[in-house]
């Protein structure tokens, strides 16, 4: 079974542009939660979709927005970047969605460098 | 509010010796509780996770945790290190309805001399 996949790997922008970044979650499974890893902040979580409904959100301005397609595949897009967004977006999947114990299966990330 | 603390951002250990990570939590309500580790460049993959169902919890890797709610700890441990096991370490909780959310520690990474 394909893990998860995140696309695309690597990229660099400059302050004021948007970005979208996408993840497809393990086959079968519908939730899919986003994570930004930052050296001073560490691992903090952004969101989560379930059946293309979003079900929890993480303490991040309006900027970083997301959303879940009827294939369990979702983006999330972080519109008038600032130099501070620069990072590693991690997504995970999971197969049940509010089930705190289910293990959630992390993708490589994508590594965003806001110039 | 849940959170963790993972004591020792660095911690360097020679090859064949004992493995211990720190991680407390602070939790209202009976924690999930999750070690990931991470390599470089990559994602973080599921170590080990208590769900209550015991209090010492063996994992992928040789790991192995202990959940001690008196103390509020869940440490991670190794025997005996191996190479291969410098990565970066992560501790993470989650319940107190907050779905599949995951707060993590900060993390440790752990060297390994030979």
């Amino acid at each position: 079974k394909a893990g998860v996949t995140q696309t695309p790997r690597y990229l660099i922008k400059t302050r004021g542009q948007q970005v979208t970044l996408s993840c497809s979650p393990i086959s079968g499974h519908r939730s899919v939660s986003w994570y930004q890893q930052t050296p001073g902040q560490g691992l903090q979580f952004l969101f989560e979709y379930f059946s293309e409904t979003q079900r929890n959100k993480g303490n991040f301005p309006g900027r970083f927005s997301g959303r879940q397609f009827s294939n369990s595949r979702s983006e999330m897009n972080v519109s008038t970047l600032e130099l501070g967004d620069s990072a590693l977006y991690l997504c995970a999947s999971s197969s049940a969605q509010g089930a705190m114990y289910n293990e959630q299966f992390f993708g490589p990330g994508t590594r965003l460098t806001v110039l | 509010a849940q959170s963790v603390t993972q004591l020792g951002s660095h911690v360097s250990v020679s090859e064949g010796a004992l493995v211990l990570l720190r991680c407390n939590y602070s939790s209202s309500v009976p924690p999930y509780l999750f070690w990931y580790v991470q390599y470089p460049n990559q994602g973080l993959q599921l170590l080990l996770k208590y769900t209550s169902a015991a209090t010492l919890v063996k994992g992928i890797n040789g790991f192995e945790a202990e959940f001690k709610k008196s103390e509020t700890s869940f440490h991670l441990t190794k025997p005996s290190a191996h190479m291969s096991d410098a990565a970066e370490y992560f501790c993470a909780v989650s319940g107190n309805n907050q779905g599949g959310k995951l707060i993590f520690g900060q993390g440790t990474e752990l060297s390994v001399k030979p």
